[in-house]
């Protein structure tokens, strides 16, 4: 199985700072039939299903805010949210769709300073 | 548009077998791949399987026999059918749409359902 580190667990932030959340995979994502890697992430909010932000480790699902960048190949991936908003607060997983099973990281908590 | 909601029994006793329905609208299941994903405090999200478009199955190891997805594509239906329950299957299950496994698709999960709690105890 392809496991997915994320870092770091939690992080406290105030509004306005740019922030960076790591994801590291056991194995490469990137697929050489397409040059395209297999990774997404998800933002989850209390009492709320996971909601996806990005796929493709770089392209924003319709209707996300162009303050959630995602970026990385092979098997450093990086979610950077710049000018953090309150509603912003929320726990992020990465997650690989490479190869099944399908594998979640354990989550970055984003809490307010 | 895009619509997922899972129905479940809330309370399951340990042994016993764990039935729950997830109904979709805004799509056809013979169009998309239907996933099911778990969330428990112990391992966090985890991926248990998935029904493809065509209704066949593949399933998270994990679970090894335990573990069942079906469809009623008529009645616009997933269901997840998991025997031998023990207490650290406690947790909130999800049905998920994704595009299709196809290395050229992408089979991330785009949409949610809200998700049911599943508590599993005596």
């Amino acid at each position: 199985d392809i496991v997915m580190t994320q870092s770091p667990s939690s992080l406290a932030v105030s509004a306005g700072e740019t922030v960076t959340i790591n994801c590291k995979s056991s194995q490469s994502l990137l697929y050489s039939g397409n040059q395209k890697n297999y990774l997404a992430w998800y933002q989850q909010k209390p009492g709320q299903s996971p909601k996806l932000l990005i796929y493709w480790a770089s392209t924003r699902q319709s209707g996300v805010p162009d303050r959630f960048i995602g970026s990385g190949s092979g098997t450093d991936f990086t979610l950077t949210i710049s000018s953090v908003q309150a509603e912003d607060l929320a726990i992020y997983y990465c997650q690989q769709y490479y190869d099944t099973p399908y594998t979640f990281g354990a989550g970055t908590k984003l809490e307010l300073k | 548009q895009v619509q997922l909601k899972e129905t479940g029994p809330g309370l399951v006793q340990p042994t016993q077998t764990l039935s729950i329905t997830c109904t979709v609208s805004g799509f056809s299941l013979t169009s998309y791949y239907m996933q099911w994903v778990r969330q428990t405090p112990g391992k966090g999200l985890e991926w248990m399987g998935f029904i493809r478009s065509g209704g066949s199955t593949e399933y998270n190891s994990e679970f090894k026999s335990r573990l069942s997805i079906s469809r009623d594509t008529s009645k616009n239906q997933v269901f997840l059918k998991m025997n031998s329950l023990k207490t650290e299957d406690t947790g909130v299950y999800y049905c998920a749409r994704s595009r299709g496994a196809a290395m050229a698709l992408g089979n991330w999960f785009a949409y949610w359902g809200q998700g049911t709690l599943v508590t599993v105890s005596s």
